[in-house]
């Protein structure tokens, strides 16, 4: 049973618009969601995180929302730019308990097209 | 330069025989994992390691077996009772449990 979702495999958006992607989780124990961006054949890297204390964190284009009673989150990219185009990875722990280790979505391959 | 090293980056093998895939970091972070990513899936987490000479089993772990003897490499060992072991290899590691991860390069592992 996949703890966290992301339900849209890809997402296509033109350059300079806003891409949204969006993420669901299901354990109520995790306090602390991450995105990574992965590039083919390379390792994920870190791209903004969000505790479940906050509702928003903003880093230059990217911000992360996360709305708990509904159990999801999504990242936003203001301006889209080519180079953006990459898999996205949810990721969600908690800091007690049995799900302290990050478990990651599925992804969703953003494209943005010139 | 500060880093995780994952080598080599593409790996054959034939059936039947044990592979290890190596993973070095300088970072001085005490966890290590190992991920696997399969098409069309997320990362699923094989084995983590908190502490030199230990570590815990992922959420599949069957067919799959690590070592920590040194803080910085945590190598791991694909053996012939991994049913599908042709996949994308990902290791991390962070300073601590609740720390942000970081990733190596990967390593593309096909078993004919």
């Amino acid at each position: 049973d996949q703890q966290v979702k992301q339900n849209s495999p890809s997402l296509s958006v033109q350059e300079g618009r806003i891409s949204i992607l969006n993420c669901d989780y299901t354990n109520s124990m995790f306090d602390y969601f991450l995105w990574y961006k992965k590039y083919p054949a390379e390792g994920p890297t870190f791209l903004i995180s969000i505790s479940s204390i906050k509702d928003k964190n903003e880093d230059g284009r990217f911000t992360v929302f996360l709305n708990k009673s509904a159990k999801h989150l999504s990242l936003h990219i203001v301006p889209s730019q080519p180079g953006d185009s990459a898999v996205y990875f949810c990721a969600a722990r908690a800091s007690s308990g049995s799900a302290r280790q990050l478990t990651f979505g599925s992804g969703t391959q953003l494209t943005v097209l010139p | 330069d500060g880093g995780i090293t994952q080598s080599p980056k593409y790996l054959f093998r034939k059936e039947g025989q044990n592979v290890t895939l190596s993973c070095e970091q300088n970072l001085n972070h005490d966890a290590m994992y190992w991920y696997r990513q399969d098409p069309g899936q997320g990362l699923r987490l094989i084995y983590y390691s908190q502490i030199v000479n230990d570590f815990q089993k992922g959420d599949i772990a069957e067919g799959y077996s690590v070592s920590r003897e040194k803080k910085e490499s945590f190598p791991l060992t694909v053996t012939s009772a991994q049913k599908n072991p042709t996949a994308f290899y990902l290791c991390a590691s962070n300073l601590k449990e609740n720390t942000e991860a970081f990733f190596g390069q990967g390593t593309r592992l096909t078993v004919v």
